[in-house]
């Protein structure tokens, strides 16, 4: 069994400031990390995922994310939001089997301030 | 061209009423899932389904089906609706399990009353 944690339900930024998003894991087996972004009254888009190589992912819109084992953390960074970030951002895992699906974060709310 | 598609977008009923969530992919995947997005906006996993084989998170109650009349298709069924029923559920699809990406639908409101 796996689990996510997200620790900030909810992130306020100005806008152009950096920000990271921190997500936490636990899992006794191999598994793979992604995260995703909701936007308002719509469905989950995939920002980057961690499958195995380089421990740091480069994705969408700017966002890019560092799988660090030790801490098992797969924390998402941006150096500069803008207010069309705004939205609902969820770390998830899944194992390598992935039949299970997905285990999903309870998410954190960024939150742009101008 | 939408990926997943999920009709309706928005379900009221009554409690006790037997309900059904459509959801179609035009990408050829192979797996397909539900999830449910409760008001608190937690994700979690009911479903999934591949090459015919379902897994079931065991704590949904059996009260929900899932319906597979083929690869492109995965169907929610809910008999006797309850409050706690009230969600957004959201169908995704993916090609195989494990690191492929899972592309998700609209999702649909269900509001039971």
């Amino acid at each position: 069994a796996q689990s996510v944690t997200q620790l900030d339900s909810q992130v306020p930024v100005f806008e152009e400031a950096p920000v990271e998003l921190r997500c936490n894991y636990s899992s006794s087996v191999s598994v793979y990390l992604f995260w995703y972004v909701q936007y308002p009254n719509q469905g989950l888009q995939l920002l980057l995922k961690y499958l195995s190589g380089s421990t740091l992912v480069k994705g969408i819109n700017g966002f890019e994310a560092e799988f660090n084992k030790s801490q098992t953390s797969f924390h998402l960074r941006k150096p500069s939001v803008h207010i069309s970030d705004t939205a609902e951002y969820f770390c998830a895992v899944s194992d390598r089997g992935g039949a299970d699906g997905l285990t999903f974060g309870k998410g954190t709310h960024l939150i742009i301030q101008p | 061209d939408t990926a997943v598609s999920q009709t309706p977008k928005y379900l009221v009923t009554q409690m006790g009423n037997d309900k059904s969530i459509k959801c179609e992919q035009n990408l050829g995947h192979d797996t397909m899932y539900w999830y449910k997005q409760d008001s608190k906006k937690f994700l979690k996993i009911m479903f999934s389904y591949n090459n015919k084989e379902l897994i079931i998170n065991e704590t949904v109650p059996n009260r929900f089906s899932p319906k597979s009349p083929d690869k492109a298709h995965l169907n929610l069924h809910i008999n006797s609706l309850e409050l706690g029923d009230s969600a957004v559920y959201f169908c995704a699809s993916s090609q195989g399990t494990g690191g492929t990406e899972a592309f998700f639908g609209q999702g649909t409101r269900l509001t039971v009353v």
